[in-house]
């Protein structure tokens, strides 16, 4: 069955430290990669995107993520964490090629930050 | 920049009765999507929508849902009958016409079935 898995429910960094949340899919193919972020009260945002290419993509608000193919992870990067950052991301998978396809998300993980 | 908007933001109900939720997708988009996020859990798919018709919907899309498309920029989702556990937030979506499944989404609207 198709899913994503973010292992991570809740994770709190400091302000300046460095962050990672994980993300996990089962697919029959390697699918399209999405983060999108959703803070309080808001909709979803798109962080980055995996198409094709270098497995390693910049987004928005200096977040990265690689693609490993192997591990079938699509891992969520921030080197210096600001305390803006603090929301929830969701980690999502999209079927390749002209389908309508819908995307499947994770369960999120809600970042905290510390002053 | 182009967005998706959505109204009401929020949306309270009393059971049995019939919502509308109203969404303006991205001008140029073809593809529309409506999923939902109930408190504390996943985002889910609901249906897509393409050429005035649906293309795909989950198990959650049953006959008390539908989706129109009634005019040339709302799309809208009707459920006839609410039920308390209809309780969610509700996105939109859109995309364009490419081999990307990148999909645009809206604020939500928040629905509360009392």
């Amino acid at each position: 069955a198709q899913s994503v898995t973010q292992p991570d429910i809740h994770i709190t960094v400091s302000e300046g430290a460095s962050l990672e949340l994980r993300c996990n899919y089962s697919y029959g193919a390697t699918p399209y990669l999405f983060w999108y972020v959703q803070s309080p009260g808001q909709g979803l945002q798109l962080l980055l995107k995996y198409f094709s290419g270098d497995t390693l993509v910049q987004g928005i608000k200096g977040f990265e993520a690689e693609f490993k193919r192997s591990q079938s992870s699509f891992n969520l990067r921030k080197p210096s964490v600001h305390w803006s950052d603090a929301a929830e991301y969701f980690c999502a998978v999209g079927a390749r090629g002209g389908s309508q396809g819908n995307l499947i998300f994770g369960k999120g993980t809600k970042l905290s930050v510390k002053p | 920049e182009p967005e998706v908007t959505q109204t009401p933001s929020h949306q309270v109900t009393q059971m049995g009765q019939e919502v509308i939720l109203r969404c303006v997708p991205i001008s140029n988009h073809l593809y529309f999507y409506w999923y939902r996020q109930i408190l504390g859990q996943k985002v889910e798919f609901l249906v897509s929508f393409y050429n005035n018709e649906i293309s795909e919907k989950s198990e959650i899309f049953d006959d008390q849902f539908s989706v129109e498309r009634p005019d040339g920029s709302n799309f809208t989702l009707k459920i006839r009958s609410t039920k308390l556990e209809d309780s969610a937030m509700y996105f939109c979506a859109s995309r364009a016409v490419t081999a990307y499944n990148e999909q645009f989404f809206g604020p939500g609207t928040r629905l509360t079935v009392l």
